[in-house]
């Protein structure tokens, strides 16, 4: 158990719709990604937060949004969906967001777009 | 730009062999951190170990170890004796330093899918 919690585990909708997923990083960390895996992509980097701050972005498209609270868990907002936006979406965490930093992944969501 | 390479799509060997997954990194960075990480067939991501570029010392750990060439800018995976357990997919990933203009996100190999049969 790594400690990063993700809600739901399994997601399944329909295109056009939104979904908003949930993470909530290991105790004490302070800084909070989200990937995206997929089987023609694999897995990419979307955005990282630190202390509530959006600090890095990758490959997040225009129609996903994310915001980290207060009390530090995250949230990751998908729009319009599209059949390939079916994916795995996971958040891992670390303790200040450093390079240097193992980050510790959830179990991620599985998103299904019928 | 950042980039790693896992050439070996899949490897499927019987137990108690010993097996080297491979990973080649490109960067333009001096600092960077190299990682690997396990998917087990239940999905998720498990840290196994990490790696920072001034640190060209091999790791072991129980039946795993790492070798790690600048070199070749290679970060080769080694278990022992393998297990059914270790059957899983492999991720390599990569981490440059603050400052390097790149994401803090990893980027990730397309991982090596490893199959221990019994």
């Amino acid at each position: 158990d790594s400690g990063v919690t993700q809600t739901p585990k399994h997601l399944i909708t329909a295109t056009g719709q939104r979904v908003t997923l949930r993470c909530s990083p290991r105790s004490g960390d302070l800084s909070v990604y989200w990937y995206q895996q997929s089987l023609d992509q694999g897995l990419q980097f979307l955005i990282q937060y630190y202390n509530g701050e959006e600090r890095a972005k990758g490959n997040i498209l225009e129609r996903f949004s994310a915001q980290q609270f207060p009390d530090l868990h995250s949230e990751l907002n998908l729009s319009s969906l599209e059949l390939g936006d079916s994916a795995l979406y996971f958040c891992a965490s670390s303790p200040h967001g450093g390079e240097e930093q193992p980050q510790h992944f959830g179990d991620g969501t599985r998103l299904s777009i019928l | 730009a950042q980039k790693v390479t896992q050439a070996q799509t899949e490897i499927s060997v019987v137990e108690k062999e010993d097996v080297t997954l491979d990973c080649v990194y490109e960067t333009r960075d001096t600092t960077y951190y190299l990682f690997w990480y396990k998917q087990p067939p239940s999905g998720e991501l498990v840290f196994l170990i990490r790696r920072n570029s001034f640190d060209e010392q091999n790791e072991i750990s129980g039946r795993y170890s790492w070798n790690f060439q600048k070199s070749t800018s290679s970060f080769n995976f080694t278990i022992t004796a393998s297990q059914v357990v270790d059957s899983a997919v492999y991720f390599c990933a990569l981490s440059e330093a603050w400052g390097g203009g790149g994401a803090d996100g990893l980027t990730f190999g397309k991982g090596t899918h490893l199959i221990i049969q019994p």
